[in-house]
Formats: structure tokens, sequence, C-alpha cells
């Protein structure tokens, strides 16, 4: 299975902030590659896939970059309904992987 | 606009099986893009992919648990469900139902907003 790293593990930042979430593939997985916000007792909110592309209806605050093996989730001008764990996730192979997610907490 | 609902018996016994259900509005089953998963998330935890089936009843099984998985499509009810046996406390989790687009790299798309499954005697 391809392994999925993120860095910080966790993250305290202020509203208006930016910041920036990491995540590394074992492996090249190109672009397949998305990122998901989670929210205490819901279902993750698909935010970006192919690497860099926003959802339909994600604010352009947010935005993905890179390929190969490493990539990264840059939240500018962080909003209070921002606060939430975000994962990575590979989708190139099965079973697809998930990073262990990042916590973002307000400061 | 496709929209998931997960339904399942919230208590299972330990070396019972569990059965789960999604049912699936705004969209066919019988879509030819789109791949029908389960995730789950262990409490406190993080995601973890299960298996998917699509269209033409094509599957795939987590390596680790396929021994125990069955996942199944309803064209004449437009849902799908997938069957756990042998549960044990480390299948405790919320199980999610998630539509995967192929037809664009637009990966897991669509969630179901989750159903929570406690193995406990």
């Amino acid at each position: 299975d391809i392994q999925m790293t993120q860095s910080p593990s966790s993250l305290s930042a202020s509203v208006g902030d930016r910041v920036t979430i990491t995540c590394r593939a074992s492996q090249d997985i190109t672009n397949y590659l998305a990122w998901f916000q989670q929210k205490p007792g819901k279902a993750p909110k698909p935010l970006i896939y192919a690497a860099s592309r926003l959802h339909g209806g994600v604010p352009s605050r947010f935005s993905g970059s890179g390929s190969g093996t490493g990539f990264t989730l840059t939240i500018i001008s962080l909003q209070p309904e921002d606060f939430a764990t975000y994962y990575c996730q590979q989708y190139i192979n099965y079973p697809y992987t998930f990073g262990q997610g990042t916590r973002l907490e307000i400061k | 606009q496709v929209q998931l609902q997960e339904s399942g018996p919230g208590l299972v016994k330990p070396s019972q099986t569990l059965s789960l259900t999604c049912a699936v509005s705004g969209g066919s089953v019988r879509t030819g893009t789109y791949y029908w998963t389960w995730i789950r998330q262990h409490p406190g935890k993080g995601l973890e992919w299960i298996a998917y089936i699509n269209y033409s009843g094509s599957t795939y099984y987590k390596p680790s648990l396929k021994s125990r998985l069955t996942i199944s499509l309803d064209t004449s009810k437009n849902l799908f469900s997938l069957k756990m046996t042998s549960v044990t406390a480390a299948d405790t989790a919320v199980y999610f139902c998630v539509k995967e687009d192929r037809g664009g790299l637009n990966g897991l798309d669509v969630w179901g907003p989750g159903t929570t499954v406690t193995v406990s005697s």
C-alpha cells in the first residue's frame, strides 16, 4: 500500500493567518492527490482533487500544489470555519490511503 | 446532485455479521464512471478505505479485510451494500458510503453522513 504522511500532526493558528500543510507519498502518485476537511461528528468534505483543483463551492482561499511525492495544502486568511482536521489521500492505486490527519486549532 | 445515506444496525455482537446499506438519490448506481465505496473511521482515528463496486459489478477489497467482506449493488433499489463477517471490537467505527467519480480525476467527491457501528456483547 502507498503510505501517506502529513505534517504537522497539529497546528495552532489565528484568524487571518496563512497556513500550509504538507503531505508526502511513499511513491510517485503523479497528481492523484485529494484533500479533505473534517469537522467533529461530520463526514469529510472534499476540498481539492487532482492535487490542485478545487471542488465546486470551495472558497478560493484554499489551494493545493505538488506532484509526484510531495504536496501542500495552503489556506490563506484563515476564517473561523476553517478550524478542523485535514486529510490528504492518494487515489492512484487501490487500496486508497489517507494521511493521518492534521488538526488545525485556534491559537 | 447525488446524495448518499447509510443505514446500519448500530450495535452488533462479536462474531456476528455486520450489514450496511447505502441509499443513492439524485443519480443512478448504473452510471458508468461512478465507483461506489465504503470507508470507515475508528473512534478518534483516521480514515480507512475498505472496498468499492462499480456499475458492472466489479469489486475491489482492501486485502487485509477481503476474506470478511462482500460488497454488492442493487440496481432495482438504487443502493449498494456491505457485509462484514466475524466482526470484533476492532470493527467499531463510523462507516461512510462514498461515491468516487472516475470520469475526471474527481476522486471521492460525495460522502454520506456516516453510520456508527459498535461491536459489543
